[in-house]
């Protein structure tokens, strides 16, 4: 079975990068059959969608945050990870590491995406 | 707009059936995603594409979908199923892979 697990430091300064990292287990990072990706909740709010990466193709990340983000895949330890530059307080989230498929359609032409795999989560303060 | 809208919270008494909404104009093209996270928990996928259920999701959950907005229903509400519930689709703005709704707090009565 499956399981994702996030680490990483808890605190982050402003200005600072935060880094995370989710370790695979289970199964291998290399498949072209998912993408890895990072949502974060901010506390008390709704779930944001960060990026996303397969382990041969080119991550994809949220225009919003383009500019700060890089996700990469690392095949020798079975891990994926965020890097956040230039951190502020709206950063302070609880972070998720998750297998997400690729678009399938239907037969109907609509199509779809699934997260099926969540890491429990980390949660990162932003203060100095 | 690429925005997903649900409403902020639903109640349902205990074993009546409740239907959860979310609305987007990317739900023309894409099926809706519903993720259910209860308190202090990772969210866990319920429903994808047409009605869906991955394996241990009970048959009380089941998801259907109209031009612009998708359901997710559960038939004979049970008390752990208070929670919060989340749509998704891809975003069809290029502004982002996947987009989620605010979320949809279930209160159980």
């Amino acid at each position: 079975q499956l399981q994702l697990h996030e680490s990483g430091p808890g605190l982050v300064k402003p200005s600072e990068t935060l880094s995370l990292t989710c370790t695979v287990s289970g199964g291998p990072v290399t498949t072209n059959l998912f993408y890895w990706g990072w949502i974060r909740q901010p506390p008390g709010k709704g779930l944001e969608w960060i990026g996303s990466i397969s382990y041969s193709g080119s991550p994809y990340y949220d225009l919003s945050l383009k500019s700060r983000v890089i996700i990469s895949v690392d095949t020798s330890k079975n891990q994926f990870s965020l890097q956040l530059s230039s951190v502020t307080a709206a950063d302070a989230a609880l972070y998720y590491c998750v297998r997400h498929s690729d678009l399938f359609y239907s037969n109907s032409g609509r199509g779809y995406y699934y997260m099926d795999v969540w890491g429990s989560g980390t949660t990162v303060t932003v203060s100095s | 707009s690429s925005e997903l809208t649900q409403d902020p919270a639903v109640s349902v008494a205990l074993g009546q059936t409740v239907e959860i909404t979310c609305q987007g104009d990317s739900l023309r093209d894409y099926y809706a995603t519903w993720y259910q996270q209860r308190p202090r928990q990772a969210p866990l996928l319920v429903i994808y594409g047409n009605n869906n259920r991955p394996s241990g999701i009970p048959d009380r959950f089941s998801g259907a979908s109209s031009t612009n907005t998708a359901f997710l229903t559960i038939t004979g509400a049970r008390a752990e199923d208070e929670a919060d519930y989340y749509c998704t689709s891809r975003d069809t703005s290029g502004n982002r892979l996947v987009v989620f709704g605010g979320g949809t707090k279930l209160t159980v009565l």
